[in-house]
């Protein structure tokens, strides 16, 4: 069964500086997808970035970046320049095989930003 | 203009009542979904369904049962309602045969006393 873990509970970063959030994930799939969400306390789950397992380049969005590394299921999301507006908690995600495209989410993160 | 619409977004109630969250999605997509985040911001799947198909999550008990009056409609029905029913319930879509990125409503913070 497709499993994620984030091992990092809580991440603090001072403003304009960068921070990665660690993800881990088991699949038995060699073509999938992985997305990282965040939820700030609105509590609206926002789509951040996704990666392709096939694509060996790394997504990147604006100031989001992630470090994909399938052979070791490791999918780590970077923050570069921090805003206040990028606390929240942040959570990896995979699709669940064969189930509807349903997604498994690892525990989160989550991230503080001091001024 | 909303995407993904949740209402209400919250919900106060008693153990042993019936209750409803009523979701719709704009987008146009073709499954949608349900999740249960509790007070630990765990997030778990329940249900997904397209016009064609209804897949459970194994461990949702049998008094949530969703309702679909239309593609762009997944209603989420609680029967009996249990203190360890609280939690935010979100609702999601998704177009099959896309990139499986989901799209989610706000939430609905349901509390049962």
């Amino acid at each position: 069964a497709q499993t994620v873990t984030q091992s990092q509970p809580e991440m603090s970063v001072q403003e304009a500086e960068t921070v990665t959030l660690s993800c881990t994930y088991d699949t038995s799939e060699s073509d999938y997808y992985l997305f990282w969400y965040k939820q700030p306390p609105s509590r609206q789950m926002i789509l951040v970035i996704r990666q392709e397992a096939y694509k060996q380049q790394n997504a990147t969005e604006n100031r989001f970046s992630v470090n994909f590394q399938k052979a070791a299921k490791s999918f780590s999301l970077k923050i570069s320049d921090s805003q206040l507006g990028d606390a929240a908690m942040y959570f990896c995600a995979l699709p669940i095989n064969n189930a509807g495209n349903m997604l498994t989410f690892g525990g989160g993160t989550r991230l503080m930003v001091k001024p | 203009d909303t995407a993904v619409s949740q209402t209400p977004k919250y919900l106060v109630t008693q153990m042993g009542n019936d209750k409803s969250i009523k979701c719709e999605q704009n987008l146009g997509h073709d499954t949608m979904y349900w999740y249960k985040q509790d007070s630990k911001k765990f997030l778990k799947i329940m249900f997904s369904y397209n016009n064609k198909e209804l897949i459970i999550n194994e461990t949702v008990p049998n008094r949530f049962s969703p309702k679909s009056p239309d593609k762009a409609h997944l209603n989420l029905h609680i029967n009996s309602l249990e203190l360890g029913d609280s939690a935010v319930y979100f609702c999601a879509s998704s177009q099959a045969g896309g990139t499986y990125e989901q799209y989610f409503g706000p939430g609905t913070r349901l509390t049962v006393t």
